[in-house]
């Protein structure tokens, strides 16, 4: 089946420091990849997504490349800010019918001023 | 356009007791899903429904029922209550289309079996 092997934490940084955050994945076929960011007492907000090998997903400074060569699917940030503190998971989908979701265990950031 | 609502916020329930938690999309998707997060593990799906009138089991359906009411709102019923279903439950919903189309989160609902 499918599964996802995320970079386990906590991580923690200062402003402005480089963020990496690993995730490897297992599946059949071609599945889409995804982050998602989850804020303290929210719901999860997609931060970006891949669909075909070598597409590079962006968004608010967040940058990850689809390597299928690697299967993986790292998180990068090149200055992280105090706002950026959450916990991220990476995620693939597949393209079953009902494309359902299958998560990595979550890296909780924490970026100190 | 409110998005994915979810009720109650919070929830205690004793063991053995009954509830269900309900959940509404005003965004006109097809498929909608239910996960369970605990902690070190990200979420799990417990049932999906990839349109309306179907349901399907997840990862961890055991314990759990759902209703697709109609095309908006999706419903998860615990019959009898135990402690290890202590979590936080979100709801998501997807739009048609292919995989690239993401899931629509709820805010969740974090509950406790005692």
């Amino acid at each position: 089946g499918n599964s996802v092997t995320q970079m386990e934490g906590p991580v923690t940084l200062s402003e402005e420091a480089f963020l990496t955050i690993n995730c490897t994945y297992t599946a059949t076929g071609y599945p889409s990849l995804f982050w998602y960011v989850q804020y303290p007492g929210e719901g999860l907000q997609l931060l970006l997504k891949a669909t075909k090998a070598d597409d590079k997903g962006s968004n608010k400074g967040f940058e990850a490349t689809y390597r299928k060569e690697t299967t993986s699917f790292h998180l990068e940030k090149g200055s992280v800010q105090v706002s950026d503190s959450a916990v991220y998971f990476c995620a693939l989908s597949d393209r079953g019918s009902a494309r359902q979701l299958t998560f990595g265990s979550g890296t909780q950031l924490t970026v100190l001023p | 356009n409110a998005g994915v609502t979810q009720t109650p916020k919070f929830q205690v329930l004793k063991t053995g007791q009954s509830m269900t938690l309900q959940c509404a999309q005003d965004m006109n998707h097809n498929s909608m899903y239910w996960y369970r997060q605990d902690p070190g593990m990200g979420l799990r799906l417990i049932y999906y429904s990839a349109s309306e009138g179907t349901t399907d089991k997840g990862e961890v359906p055991n314990g759990y029922n759902v209703s697709r009411l109609n095309k908006r709102e999706f419903s998860l019923r615990l019959e009898s209550a135990a402690p290890s279903q202590t979590s936080v439950y979100f709801c998501a919903s997807r739009p048609p289309g292919g995989g690239a189309n993401e899931q629509f989160f709820g805010p969740g609902t974090r509950l406790t079996v005692l």
